[in-house]
């Protein structure tokens, strides 16, 4: 069965250090990428997205993204943090033409002033 | 309104209970997803409408859960005879994809969390 794996359920960060949550997924074929960030108290949304072409990805707030397919793999990046991206992440993917997100267990990422 | 919005944000029900979950999607999307998110895990997937089409219920997880979009727009989830393990948080998502075979961006209500009692 397709699966997401998300490397570390808790993250805790200082203000300005790097980020990178690891994400990994189980499908052989095409697939299509996402990272969706929860804030607290509010819905998910999208921070960003890899269907094709080039495999870094840049999305909102500063966050980018590289796939890499010979090892599975959708890293999520930051180079310096904000006490703002205080939240939880989740990694997901479509595989093929399909319609089914598949999601990653999440990462709460708690980044102290 | 400019989002998705689900009601009510908050249901307590005695096991056994039916209980109804409203999703009004953005306004002329197309399909309508239901996920189900148990805490601390991720979302998973229950159903998907194109439309008033249910063309995927596979992920309900038993007969007890119901889920209908009669006119193409607002979508209800209806748990029947509620147990403990139904307690989740349960999201719907919209998505604007008018041609076939192409995805849009989900974009997700605020979530109806239920706890069963």
């Amino acid at each position: 069965a397709q699966s997401v794996s998300q490397h570390n359920h808790h993250v805790i960060l200082s203000e300005a250090a790097s980020l990178e949550l690891g994400c990994n997924y189980s499908y052989g074929g095409t697939v299509n990428l996402f990272w969706y960030v929860q804030y607290p108290g509010q819905h998910l949304q999208l921070l960003l997205k890899y269907f094709s072409g080039d495999p870094l990805v840049k999305g909102i707030k500063g966050f980018e993204a590289e796939f890499i397919k010979s090892k599975f793999s959708f890293n999520l990046r930051k180079p310096s943090v904000q006490w703002s991206d205080t939240a939880e992440y989740f990694c997901a993917v479509i595989p093929d033409s399909n319609y089914q997100l598949i999601w990653g267990a999440g990462t709460k990422l708690i980044i102290k002033p | 309104g400019a989002g998705v919005s689900q009601s009510p944000r908050y249901k307590v029900a005695k096991r056994g209970q039916d209980v109804a979950l409203r999703c009004d999607p953005i306004s002329g999307h197309v399909s309508l997803f239901w996920y189900q998110q148990a805490l601390g895990q991720g979302p998973e997937f229950l159903t998907y409408f194109q439309n008033e089409a249910q063309l995927d219920k596979s992920g309900l997880p038993s007969d007890r859960f119901f889920a209908e979009r009669p006119e193409g727009s607002v979508s209800t989830l209806k748990i029947q005879r509620t147990q403990q393990e139904d307690s989740a948080v349960y999201l719907c998502a919209s998505s604007s994809n008018r041609n076939r075979g192409a995805w849009n961006e989900q974009y997700f209500g605020p979530g109806t969390r239920l706890t069963v009692t």
